[in-house]
């Protein structure tokens, strides 16, 4: 079974620096999708981005970036520039290519932004 | 146009009571996920409905079950609630079409259920 694990409860950044949140993951597959999840108090969960793990490439979108290193089997996410807006809840979350939409999330990195 | 929605907000119920949650997904998409977020945890999947027909079950006992409508609008039941039911209730659509991967999934605001 698919594990997806995150080892950083909580983060602080200064506003408008950089910050780096961890995830690892294990599978036997070698297809697969992995995704950075946005959970604002609001509750709502937002896609921050998506990473194909075919592609080399890292995915980026606009302040964010991830590190996806598959034969370590980690996907990092990198938050430029970190603005307010940006505190919330993290999680990195696994999906394969199967015939379902199941996700399955890691437990959260709570992300403080220090003004 | 309106996004995932999600009802009621919040609910509060005994133990071995039973609960209907409701979701109505965005326009067009014909496939919705429930899913469970425990309070300091991430969501774990329960159900997949598609075109009115299950695509995918969670780890969950036969307590919980779900329906989807022809308006694709979809129910989650929970019977005889035990106090660690008590959760956030999330769902989540996509269009469903071709490569489920690939289909991008829609979040609403999730109902929060709590057990006394």
């Amino acid at each position: 079974a698919q594990t997806v694990t995150q080892s950083q409860p909580e983060m602080s950044v200064q506003e408008a620096e950089t910050v780096t949140l961890s995830c690892t993951y294990d599978t036997s597959e070698s297809d697969y999708y992995l995704f950075w999840y946005k959970q604002p108090p609001s509750r709502q969960m937002i896609l921050v981005i998506r990473q194909e793990a075919y592609k080399q490439q890292n995915a980026t979108e606009n302040r964010f970036s991830v590190n996806f290193q598959k034969a370590a089997k980690s996907f990092s996410l990198k938050i430029s520039d970190s603005q307010l807006g940006d505190a919330a809840m993290y999680f990195c979350a696994y999906r394969s290519p199967g015939r379902d939409d199941k996700i399955i999330f890691g437990k959260g990195t709570r992300l403080h932004i220090l003004p | 146009d309106a996004g995932v929605t999600q009802s009621p907000t919040h609910l509060i119920k005994t133990r071995g009571q039973h609960v209907t949650l409701r979701c109505s997904p965005i326009s067009g998409h014909k496939s919705v996920s429930w899913y469970q977020q425990v309070l300091g945890q991430g969501p774990q999947f329960i159900f997949q409905y598609y075109e009115k027909e299950e695509r995918g079950r969670g780890n969950f006992p036969d307590r919980f079950s779900a329906r989807q409508f022809p308006n694709y609008s979809s129910e989650l039941n929970v019977n005889a609630l035990l106090l660690g039911d008590s959760a956030l209730y999330l769902c989540a659509s996509s269009l469903g079409l071709g490569q489920p991967s690939n289909q991008p999934q829609h979040f609403g605001d999730g109902t929060r259920l709590s057990i006394l």
